[in-house]
């Protein structure tokens, strides 16, 4: 069965300094990883997504995030955080096989403080 | 473009009453998902669809019933409802024809079970 963790409940960076949020998996097969972000009382927005081909994945808003096969991660990165990048963050993976579904970590809240 | 859509946003129910939550997307997406989303839990997967007529189970089914009846429209339906399917509830929907397109989630429903 395919699964994602994300070991972080929060992580707290200031305002110019680098980011990242942690992701790993558990697939059988060939993932599909992806990154989304919730603002309050907001539903889930895409950020960015790895299919296959280069390990660094540039997305939205100045995020990227690095697939690292060997160690089943998908982390999520950006140079410079902004305090308008606070919010929540999911990782999800989805196995290359018909029928199977899109399955979410339970969120990392991000905070950026100026 | 409507995108995803979800009625009610919000509903307050007694113990034991019933209800349907409505989605609907209007971009010819074949794969149609439920999620609930409690505080720290990150999002569990209900039920998902992979076309009309079509339907299974996710990670947590009970209490739960959904219908596929159409491409547009996958409802979800709460017989007796319990103070346990207080939460969050958001529908999602995916392109089929590969396993790496992203999903697009509608607003969410805020669930109260009293």
């Amino acid at each position: 069965a395919q699964s994602v963790a994300q070991p972080e409940d929060q992580v707290n960076v200031a305002e110019g300094n680098p980011l990242t949020v942690k992701c790993t998996y558990s697939v059988s097969g060939n993932p599909y990883l992806f990154w989304y972000v919730q603002y309050p009382n907001r539903g889930l927005q895409f950020l960015l997504k790895y299919i296959t081909g280069d390990n660094l994945v540039k997305g939205s808003y100045g995020f990227e995030a690095e697939f690292n096969k060997s160690q089943t991660s998908f982390h999520l990165k950006k140079p410079s955080a902004l305090v308008s990048d606070s919010a929540l963050y999911f990782c999800a993976v989805r196995e290359n096989q018909a029928g199977t579904a899109l399955i979410f970590g339970k969120g990392t809240t991000l905070s950026v403080s100026s | 473009n409507a995108g995803v859509t979800q009625t009610p946003k919000f509903r307050i129910l007694k113990i034991g009453q019933s209800m349907t939550l409505q989605c609907a997307q209007d971009m010819n997406h074949n794969y149609m998902y439920w999620y609930r989303q409690d505080p720290g839990m990150g999002l569990k997967l209900i039920y998902y669809s992979v076309g009309a007529g079509i339907t299974d189970k996710g990670e947590v089914p009970n209490g739960y019933n959904v219908s596929r009846s159409t491409t547009e429209d996958f409802p979800l339906r709460l017989e007796l409802a319990a103070p346990s399917q207080t939460s969050v509830y958001f529908c999602a929907s995916s392109y089929s024809a590969s396993m790496n397109t992203e999903a697009f989630f509608g607003q969410g429903t805020r669930l109260t079970v009293v």
